[in-house]
């Protein structure tokens, strides 16, 4: 089953404007994290952002993750034909013993035209 | 090179056969995964291992074998392929220190497709 859902499922947007995409999610994490996957590629790491944190900057990205709602968000600002991807939340489930493992949620397909 | 490799990228065989996907990495990571990514499902765990002799399942497990006689190197068997097991299958690795997961480095995939 899946523990992130990514909304919306698809996004297009124009170079240079924002692009905001969702995950929320069900239990209670240690982390969630971003990643990217170009068309025909593997999924690259974008970030990654602990349960105690509230928000994390890494270049154009901006993350916030909200506990209380279960939710994580996603910006990329001045946005660039080469951020065209897929955009997948992952989430590190806090589980009894630990958990080495992340469950993906199905992604947000962004398009952006030039 | 340095990084995660798979091989081959493309495969197609036949129903029934048995198939086999590699996964080398160069960074000595302690974990690995395999995951299959398929339309409107995302991607979804098939097995993973904490170090060398140790696997265990994942979400979707059924029909696959795998085995991690060195660090490096997590293969996958199908056993019989079935058409259900066309798909997108991924590598990847991490380092996790204690009870929780860090950033994974993925493979470029091997598209499979079963006749």
């Amino acid at each position: 089953s899946q523990q992130g859902e990514e909304d919306p499922q698809a996004l297009s947007i124009q170079e240079g404007e924002n692009a905001t995409m969702n995950c929320s999610y069900k239990t209670s994490i240690n982390n969630l994290q971003w990643y990217r996957q170009n068309s025909g590629r593997g999924l690259v790491h974008l970030i990654l952002i602990r349960s105690n944190e509230r928000e994390k900057h890494s270049g154009r990205l901006r993350v916030t993750l909200d506990t209380s709602k279960k939710s994580s968000s996603l910006l990329i600002t001045a946005s660039r034909a080469a951020d065209t991807a897929s955009y997948f939340c992952a989430t590190d489930p806090r589980t009894k013993g630990g958990s080495e493992k992340l469950v993906f949620g199905k992604g947000t397909k962004l398009t952006v035209n030039p | 090179d340095a990084g995660i490799t798979q091989s081959p990228r493309y495969k197609i065989t036949e129903t029934g056969r048995q198939v086999t996907l590699m996964c080398h990495q160069t960074w000595s990571h302690s974990y690995m995964f395999w995951y299959r990514q398929d339309l409107g499902h995302g991607l979804r765990l098939i097995y993973y291992s904490a170090a060398a002799d140790i696997t265990d399942k994942g979400e979707v497990p059924d029909g696959y074998v795998v085995s991690r006689s060195k660090t490096e190197n997590f293969p996958l068997t199908l056993e019989s392929a079935t058409r259900s097991q066309t798909s997108v299958y991924f590598c990847a690795s991490s380092e996790a220190l204690g009870t929780t997961s860090y950033e994974q480095y993925f493979g470029p995939g091997t598209r499979l497709t079963v006749t």
